[in-house]
């Protein structure tokens, strides 16, 4: 568990901004994915990334972008398009893909001003 | 796509007995069913975790079992404690990609 993190803990947004939301392993895991965790609706895949470079739109991608430079790290921007970004944010990582455990992150809450 | 459905949402046992959580899926081509614990402002951490290829597995007081033809799997606590109060999470996923999550239960032990 302790082999991925996420900052900040908090994040405020104001109307129109970006923000973005960190996520470091140091788990030499291939595979990380976002999650957003609503109240009463589990988790719901944001992105996900296979390998460096590459990353799929999940089921709820509008409204956020991801980039995937480094192994070690997949930040997650919240855009001015997402209308309903108040939410729990969980980034996790796995060895290869799907079929492995996923290791969670602690997770981020975003509160909108 | 792979849809999970997870029952119940909520649910409120005795110390002591024994707590079953079902969920089904759509896609035949799943083939590894983990499960999630998650404690009260805490993140999800495996509990167990079933592959298509057998239709049982135990972890002490924990069990998941597998139905293939009926595309249904259970998450089995018994003696419960306490402690096994959090909300569980099941998944499917045929391998190649992404992972499906079931709405959540939330576990209720009553001391």
């Amino acid at each position: 568990d302790g082999g991925i993190t996420q900052s900040p803990k908090y994040l405020f947004r104001k109307e129109g901004q970006n923000v973005t939301l960190s996520c470091e392993q140091n788990l030499n895991h291939d595979a990380m994915y976002w999650y957003r965790q609503d109240p009463g609706q589990g988790l719901r895949l944001i992105y996900y990334s296979q390998i460096v470079n590459d990353f799929q739109k999940g089921d709820i991608a509008e409204g956020y972008s991801v980039s995937r430079e480094k192994k070690e790290s997949f930040p997650l921007t919240v855009t001015s398009a997402q209308k309903n970004p108040t939410a729990f944010y969980l980034c996790a990582s796995s060895i290869q893909g799907a079929k492995e455990t996923q290791y969670f992150g602690p997770g981020t809450r975003l509160l909108v001003l | 796509g792979e849809n999970v459905e997870q029952h119940p949402s909520t649910l409120s046992v005795q110390e002591g007995d024994s707590a079953v959580i079902k969920c089904t899926y759509s896609d035949s081509a799943s083939n590894y069913f983990p499960w999630y614990k998650q404690e009260l402002g805490k993140r999800p951490q495996l509990i167990i975790d079933i592959r298509s290829n057998v239709g049982e597995k135990k972890d002490q007081r924990i069990a998941v079992t597998l139905n293939k033809t009926a595309k249904h799997f259970s998450l089995h606590i018994t003696e419960t404690q306490p402690e096994d109060s959090a909300v569980y999470f099941c998944a499917a996923t045929d391998g190649y990609q992404k992972v499906t999550f079931g709405i959540g239960t939330k576990l209720q032990v009553i001391p």
